[in-house]
């Protein structure tokens, strides 16, 4: 079967340093990913998204990257604050299969 | 708030009790879904529901019954589960038009289950 994981299962950030949350997929038809913020007692929530013709992504605070060489994707997050403490969770689509798969998640730890 | 509304918020049941699980979008999505997620696990996919027809059973147990009236509700309905049920279960939605980015998911704040 595929699978989609993480690198690191805690991450531990000063705040107001950079994040970077890492990804590894496996199924190289995959055209579309998406990453999650998991707040305690919430459900996950979207953070962006990018498809498979991008490299780059940018959003308010949050950049994706994507590397199909390697199968690699990541969550860059600019000037942590203690509110992006959550785990985060990556996720791939097929295409064919038309749902999600995700990865066991990465807990980030802001620290003041 | 994600448009995605579950309840209860918590619940905890015996071995031999019967419960339903209630989640309801106002997204107007086409596509509802059932995912358990539990401690240092992936999520888990259960069932999805596309225009109110069951299109995944992913080998869950038969004590798990979904139920799909329309394409805004969506119910899990428990009876006799064990200990090792125990998790979040989480119901999501999405616009489900087979295009991508179309799966996109929008999550309930899940339920969390305890099993006696």
């Amino acid at each position: 079967g595929e699978s989609v994981g993480l690198h690191l299962p805690t991450l531990s950030v000063q705040e107001g340093d950079n994040s970077i949350i890492n990804c590894a997929y496996s199924n190289s038809a995959s055209d579309y990913f998406i990453w999650y913020k998991q707040e305690s007692g919430k459900g996950p929530q979207f953070i962006i998204d990018i498809r498979s013709n991008m490299d780059k992504r940018q959003g308010q605070r949050v950049t994706v990257l994507l590397n199909k060489t390697v199968k690699h994707l990541s969550l860059q997050i600019a000037a942590t604050q203690p509110g992006d403490s959550a785990v985060y969770f990556c996720a791939e689509n097929t295409g064919t299969a038309s749902k999600l798969t995700f990865g066991t998640g990465t807990r980030l730890q802001v620290t003041l | 708030e994600t448009g995605v509304t579950q309840t209860p918020r918590h619940l905890v049941m015996g071995m031999t009790n019967k419960k339903s699980l209630k989640c309801e979008q106002h997204l107007g999505h086409n596509a509802m879904y059932w995912y358990k997620q539990s401690a240092k696990k992936p999520l888990e996919l259960m069932f999805v529901y596309n225009f109110k027809e069951q299109t995944e059973n992913n080998s869950v147990p038969s004590r798990f019954s979904p139920e799909c009236p329309n394409s805004s509700h969506l119910f899990l309905h428990l009876h006799t589960l064990q200990p090792e049920d125990s998790a979040l279960y989480l119901c999501a939605s999405s616009q489900g038009t087979g295009q991508i980015g179309s799966e996109k998911l929008f999550f309930g704040s899940g339920t969390q289950l305890s099993v006696l």
